[in-house]
């Protein structure tokens, strides 16, 4: 069965260091899309990619980098990691502008920056 | 810019129904989603309404209102299964990004 994955599920980091979070799907979806969750804001886009090497900013990407080099994966860095990245991380992906727009959603990543 | 209203917390006992309201300015509308999160969980799709009208799933309904700016996702014959947290989300081009609300916590009581 089709399915996304991200790894790892959680991680405990340091300030100033460099995390990157992996997100792999199995859906061969053009459309991926990481997300961070706090509480009080729901899911706030972070970065998101129509396709192989595109990839565009969200509301909240200062600090955080995507790169797309094959249909399946969309990692996600943290140049440098700050306490106000603490979070849970979802990646989701999508099929070509299917009538329902329904993203399917990864397990998530919890993010501990100390 | 665009922004998303809904109530952050609403209690029902099992078996009632009930509406979740979701008020949204935006700039551009192509549709409204619908998404469910339990406690710990990832958030799943429930339903998408890019038509004014109503759109029923089993025990899920959701309602769009374009000239309002209004939609709803209303839940019968509750269950405890259903408690959960409710996002609705706005499509605003034909790409599929979403923005989100911050979502309606729903307890569901016996």
């Amino acid at each position: 069965d089709a399915e996304i994955t991200q790894s790892p599920r959680h991680k405990i980091t340091e300030t100033g260091r460099q995390v990157t979070l992996a997100c792999h799907q199995t859906w061969n979806h053009n459309n991926m899309f990481w997300y961070r969750q706090d509480l009080g804001h729901g899911l706030r886009l972070i970065h998101y990619s129509y396709g192989v090497q595109d990839t565009n900013k969200g509301e909240v990407s200062d600090g955080y980098s995507v790169s797309r080099s094959n249909t399946e994966d969309l990692p996600l860095t943290l140049e440098s990691a700050a306490s106000s990245q603490t979070s849970v991380y979802f990646c989701a992906s999508s099929g070509l502008s299917s009538s329902y727009n329904e993203q399917f959603f990864g397990p998530g990543t919890r993010l501990t920056v100390l | 810019g665009q922004s998303l209203e809904q109530p952050s917390e609403v209690t029902a006992v099992e078996g009632a129904i009930v509406q979740i309201n979701c008020t949204y300015q935006t700039s551009g509308f192509y549709g409204l989603s619908w998404y469910q999160q339990h406690d710990g969980g990832a958030p799943t799709f429930l339903s998408y309404n890019a038509l004014d009208g109503l759109e029923e799933t089993g025990r899920f309904s959701s309602f769009l209102s374009r000239s309002d700016s209004y939609g709803y996702l209303l839940l019968q014959e509750l269950q405890m299964k259903d408690s959960a947290s409710y996002f609705c989300a706005v499509r605003k081009s034909s790409g599929d990004k979403l923005t989100f609300g911050t979502g309606t916590r729903l307890a569901v009581r016996p």
